[in-house]
């Protein structure tokens, strides 16, 4: 079945405590990218990944690591988690990125910072 | 600055009644266009999207939107309602070569039995 697969679905941590949010994806997709979610603020992209070894900052990315050393790996990193990191995260993948191309999303990552 | 705004924060329809969520975004040329859905719990699941011909496009699970140029809007719409559809709904576009969606904040539909 293809999905974009991410872990741990839920997550509560301490300030400071470095954290790693896995994504997956079996597609095969050269474009990957994660996207945090808040109440009334849609979803705004965090970091992007054009393929392997080829990263780039979104709208948010400050706080945020990301590395891509496999195509279907795309692992999100707080190095050092602020409680304003609160929040819903999605990883997203599609063939190529290209214009017409669909993102498909993982089920969500819950992450709270206390 | 490019932005997409979905006006409407919540909507609450009746069962079996139409349904029409709006969508407006601001730039210059046509960008692409697409509605997603997120269930409770869920991820984002496309329900259709827009690139160019025919302005009215058909999506999964009987939405439809249409393309209005002239009001730079691309509302999506459903004749009739089911109590599955209640869901989070997020217009979405992409305007420029970065590949990135710009999302609107979302409209949260509620379904009256």
């Amino acid at each position: 079945e293809a999905q974009v697969t991410q872990n741990p679905r839920y997550l509560i941590t301490v300030t400071g405590k470095k954290l790693t949010v896995t994504c997956s994806q079996n597609m095969n997709h050269e474009y990957m990218s994660w996207y945090r979610q808040d109440p009334g603020l849609g979803l705004r992209q965090i970091y992007y990944s054009m393929n392997v070894e080829v990263t780039d900052k979104g709208d948010v990315p400050e706080g945020y690591k990301v590395s891509r050393k496999e195509k279907r790996n795309f692992p999100l990193i707080l190095e050092s988690p602020s409680p304003n990191q609160t929040s819903l995260y999605f990883c997203a993948s599609s063939r190529s990125g290209g214009d017409t191309d669909t993102q498909y999303f993982g089920p969500g990552t819950r992450l709270t910072v206390l | 600055a490019q932005s997409v705004t979905q006006p409407d924060i919540h909507i609450t329809v009746s069962e079996g009644a139409s349904l029409e969520l709006r969508c407006n975004y601001s730039y210059g040329a046509t960008p692409y266009l697409f509605w997603y859905v997120q269930s409770p719990g869920q991820g984002l699941q496309l329900l259709l999207k827009y690139f160019s011909g025919d302005t009215l496009v058909q999506g999964i699970k009987g939405f439809e939107a249409e393309f209005k140029r002239s009001q730079s809007s691309f509302n999506l719409r459903k004749p009739s309602v089911h109590w599955s559809d209640a869901a989070e709904y997020f217009c979405a576009v992409r305007m420029d070569s970065n590949y990135q969606l710009i999302w609107g904040a979302g409209t949260k539909l509620i379904i009256k039995p």
